[in-house]
């Protein structure tokens, strides 16, 4: 299986600064088929269902905010929010689509 | 616009066994494979098994294998999960998601409690 692992657990970080989200997994995610990272990135609120943020590792999904953004590539990736926003205080999760089972990793909850 | 509505979460007793459904709307159901994900209280989300496009083809979590069974009718756009011999650790919110190209879009959810 391949396992997901987020650092930090737990992010505070001031209105307006940047956060960084790190990702790994324990083998590469990159499919041959078509060159591109299974890898997603979702927003999670409580009480509400996850909410895809990025797909394929970098491209973010229509009507999520700029400030938004993947990167990484093989086995280490990054979720970015640039400006924080109040409204972005929530559970961040790194998902792999490259072999089941599609693991997770554990979250990050992000703190103003 | 897609839509997933799950139900046939509830409360079922340790042994007992209970059949989630998933209707699903605004997509072509048959042609795209589908998933379920859980999450137990105040948890991460798993991965918990996925079905291709026609139903040959399945995979499961280690934790439900041999206790779950997915299954999908494509004439009446809707997706299955059987659980059988639930345990208290499987008590969550069960979520289905349509995966498209590289994307999940996932339900609303629907708790499944087991207790005694």
């Amino acid at each position: 299986d391949i396992v997901m692992t987020q650092s930090p657990d737990s992010l505070a970080v001031s209105l307006g600064e940047r956060a960084t989200i790190n990702c790994k997994s324990s083998q590469s995610v990159l499919n041959s088929s078509n060159n591109k990272n299974c890898l997603l990135w979702y927003q999670q609120k409580p009480g509400q269902p996850p909410r895809l943020l990025i797909y394929w590792a970098s491209t973010r999904e229509s009507g999520v905010p700029d400030r938004f953004s993947g990167s990484g590539s093989g086995t280490d990736f990054t979720l970015t929010i640039n400006s924080l926003q109040a409204e972005d205080v929530a559970v961040y999760y790194c998902h792999q689509c490259y072999s089941p089972p599609y693991t997770f990793g554990q979250g990050t909850k992000l703190e103003i | 616009e897609v839509h997933l509505v799950e139900s046939g979460g509830g409360l079922v007793q340790p042994g007992g066994s209970l059949r989630l459904s998933c209707a699903a709307s605004g997509f072509t159901f048959s042609s795209h494979w589908m998933h379920w994900v859980r999450q137990a209280p105040g948890g991460g989300l798993v991965w918990v098994s996925q079905i291709e496009t026609d139903g040959t083809r399945t995979s499961y979590a280690d934790s439900v294998r041999g206790r779950f069974t997915i299954s999908r009718d494509n004439a009446k756009n809707t997706l299955y999960l059987q659980m059988d011999s639930l345990r208290a650790d499987d008590t969550a919110v069960y979520y289905c998601g349509r995966f498209a190209s590289g994307t999940f879009f996932w339900g609303q959810g629907t708790l499944v409690i087991v207790s005694s």
